[in-house]
């Protein structure tokens, strides 16, 4: 069946550092692709999807493209803030519902 | 406008005992879903409706778990003889037609069973 495998955490990085969390699909066919953001306290957040191979989904500085052939949505972002510490879960849309990975913590210090 | 809510945000409850969690979906979304997400994991799928019909609860886990939703809106994940390892957040997310691509998620109820 559908999976996702994301980067365990926690990744600890500190303010205006690059990030990168890891994440691989395996997928019938060519699912939509998102990123989830659960900041402390409060509920999933949809951050950013790409609905087909080689878009780039963005938003709030936060970026990742649909690679088919690596079958992978790497989420990055060039300067954290410490308002960026949350859990990140990458998801693929398998038919009716959203298959997600097991999510990574990021944790940005100052 | 309002988002999805969730109640009760926490329920407590023996093991054995019969639970209730409601959701109300933002108000025009026609497709409903609950998920399951336990400690230290992403959210598991039980269960999807499309208005007041159930279109695919393959992810429900055995027959004590049991969703309703009678008018197409608010929706009534009940659950039987609960146990000890029902105790998790249990999400519920809605979307709009023709966009279920997108689901908006509401805050959750955390269920702990003693």
């Amino acid at each position: 069946g559908d999976s996702v495998t994301q980067m365990e955490g926690p990744v600890t990085l500190s303010e205006e550092a690059f990030l990168t969390i890891n994440c691989t699909y395996t997928a019938t066919g060519y699912p939509s692709l998102f990123w989830y953001v659960q900041y402390p306290g409060e509920g999933l957040q949809l951050l950013l999807k790409a609905t087909k191979a080689d878009d780039k989904g963005s938003n709030k500085g936060f970026e990742a493209t649909y690679r088919k052939e690596t079958t992978s949505f790497h989420l990055e972002k060039g300067s954290v803030q410490v308002s960026d510490s949350a859990v990140y879960f990458c998801a693929l849309k398998g038919g009716n519902k959203l298959v997600f990975g097991a999510g990574t913590i990021l944790r940005v210090k100052s | 406008g309002a988002g999805v809510s969730q109640t009760p945000s926490n329920k407590v409850t023996e093991k054995g005992k019969y639970v209730e969690l409601r959701c109300d979906p933002i108000s025009g979304h026609t497709a409903l879903y609950w998920y399951r997400q336990s400690l230290g994991q992403g959210p598991e799928f039980l269960i999807y409706f499309q208005g007041t019909g159930a279109a695919d609860d393959s992810g429900l886990p055995n027959d004590r778990f049991f969703a309703v939703r009678p008018e197409g809106s608010v929706s009534t994940l009940k659950i039987q003889r609960t146990e000890r390892g029902d105790s998790a957040v249990y999400l519920c997310a809605s979307s709009r037609p023709g966009e279920r691509e997108t689901q908006y998620f509401g805050p959750g109820t955390r269920l702990l069973v003693l």
